[in-house]
């Protein structure tokens, strides 16, 4: 079966944008979670939805949301960009939690001007 | 909270050689998961090993095996036979046992370099 997609790969911005990055997880999988990965702070834990709803929260500003949509599909949007949002963005999916095997995606890279 | 720490950065080994990577973590929960991801040079994140707190026994996966200690919350990953194939980074990652609090916590990773 397919893997977890990611779209767009790759996505410059400048200052003061927004940006939505989607992530359409492995069929049958219910859980969504999103990870930031930046050389500094290494793998960061955004937010998970399950079902639709946002089940878990990481400590990330207000400026970054998600939803996840009927099928499972799943965006995040951050609003206001800035330098520091630069980074790798990966989307991984599971069929009910991340303690089960969780696959991810091969990533969003943000590039922030 | 629960940290993560992998203290050595980068690491390398010969090709047919065993490496071992190290992993401590701090938790004051009794159940929980701990996982060894690789993430190769493509940046795709691959699930290596999984271990659940409450089993005695250590994971295994082909060539890749762990040493879990939990009274002294070590989880270090064995490579046997290393190959070329296995450079890449490694996470090792936690995650609490109950479902409402389903987020993996990761190490800052170590990169492995395989000699040929």
């Amino acid at each position: 079966k397919a893997g977890v997609t990611q779209t767009p790969r790759y996505l410059i911005k400048t200052r003061g944008q927004q940006v939505t990055l989607s992530c359409s997880p492995i069929s049958g999988h219910r859980s969504v979670s999103w990870y930031q990965q930046t050389p500094g702070q290494g793998l960061q834990f955004l937010f998970e939805y399950f079902s639709e709803t946002q089940r878990n929260k990481g400590n990330f500003p207000g400026r970054f949301s998600g939803r996840q949509f009927s099928n499972s599909r799943s965006e995040m949007n951050v609003s206001t960009l800035e330098l520091g949002d630069s980074a790798l963005y990966l989307c991984a999916s599971s069929f009910y939690r991340a303690q089960d095997e969780q696959y991810f995606g091969p990533g969003t890279r943000l590039t922030v001007t | 909270a629960q940290t993560v720490t992998q203290s050595q950065p980068e690491m390398s080994v010969q090709e047919a050689e065993t490496v071992t990577l190290s992993c401590t973590y701090d938790t004051s929960e009794s159940d929980y998961y701990l996982f060894w991801y690789k993430q190769p040079p493509s940046r795709q994140m691959i699930l290596v090993i999984r271990q659940e707190a409450y089993k005695q026994q250590n994971a295994t996966e082909n060539r890749f095996s762990v040493n879990f200690q939990k009274a002294a919350k070590s989880f270090s990953l064995k490579i046997s036979d290393s190959q070329l194939g296995d450079a890449a980074m490694y996470f090792c990652a936690y995650s609490y046992s109950t479902g409402a609090n389903s987020k993996l916590t990761f190490g800052k990773g170590i990169t492995l370099s395989v000699r040929p």
